[in-house]
């Protein structure tokens, strides 16, 4: 298995700028997550989502939209892009509901700066 | 979710066993103690969890206390590819929402020689 896989790896925007950043699983997990990290700072959630068509705002969405139209791919979207969005941004994934559910798996991340 | 409490960092010796403690004195009884670490600029990578046993695998020990309002992550032997930051996080188990729960800032590891 290639386990969660994120493109690109690195992408400079301009202001203003839109993009997708792409995440796939091939665990046939049901839940997906897209997270920021800030330079020093923890993991924050964006958007989450429990399967396919089904997602839900998390700590930090503004800025950003999300769709799952499958089981295997959960693209996040930034319109208008803004320096305050310049991170990296992480994709997880973990099979679902139940007792040891919440493992996540991690992509490597996409480094994304905005100027 | 409950909120937790980490060092900000902490220094081990080669060798030896790193202890790392979380506090995480509000969490609720169907909550789980969950423990991650990011190494570098990598993704977080799971080690371990536990709602009240003591557990063990392959990478680490958790010891739980008996109130659950604290844990500590045992290393038991530390290397230098232990050096990492690592992250403590209560979640409901079962929750479709538990994901929301965000990683703090953790405690920055060093394993020196």
């Amino acid at each position: 298995n290639a386990g969660v896989t994120q493109t690109p790896k690195f992408r400079i925007l301009k202001i203003g700028q839109s993009m997708t950043l792409q995440c796939a699983q091939d665990m046939n997990h049901n839940y997906m997550y897209w997270y920021r990290q800030d330079p020093g700072m923890g993991l924050k959630l964006i958007y989450y989502s429990v399967g396919a068509g089904i997602t839900d705002k998390g700590e930090v969405p503004n800025g950003y939209n999300v769709s799952r139209s499958t089981t295997e791919d959960f693209p996040l979207r930034l319109e208008l892009a803004a320096p305050s969005q310049t991170s990296v941004y992480f994709c997880a994934s973990s099979y679902g509901a139940g007792l040891n559910s919440y493992e996540q798996y991690f992509g490597p991340g996409t480094r994304l700066t905005v100027t | 979710d409950a909120k937790t409490t980490q060092p900000p960092s902490m220094d081990c010796a080669e060798g030896r066993a790193a202890n790392l403690p979380c506090n995480h004195s509000t969490i609720s009884g169907n909550e789980y103690v969950y423990w991650y670490r990011q190494i570098h600029s990598q993704g977080p990578q799971y080690i371990i969890h536990g709602l009240k046993n003591n557990e063990t695998n392959e990478m680490a020990s958790l010891i739980i206390t008996e109130d659950r309002k604290s844990s500590t992550l045992i290393l038991p032997h530390a290397t230098l590819r232990d050096t990492a930051v690592y992250y403590c996080i209560v979640r409901v188990a079962g929750d479709p929402s538990a994901g929301k729960s965000t990683f703090g800032d953790g405690t920055t590891l060093t394993v020196k020689p």
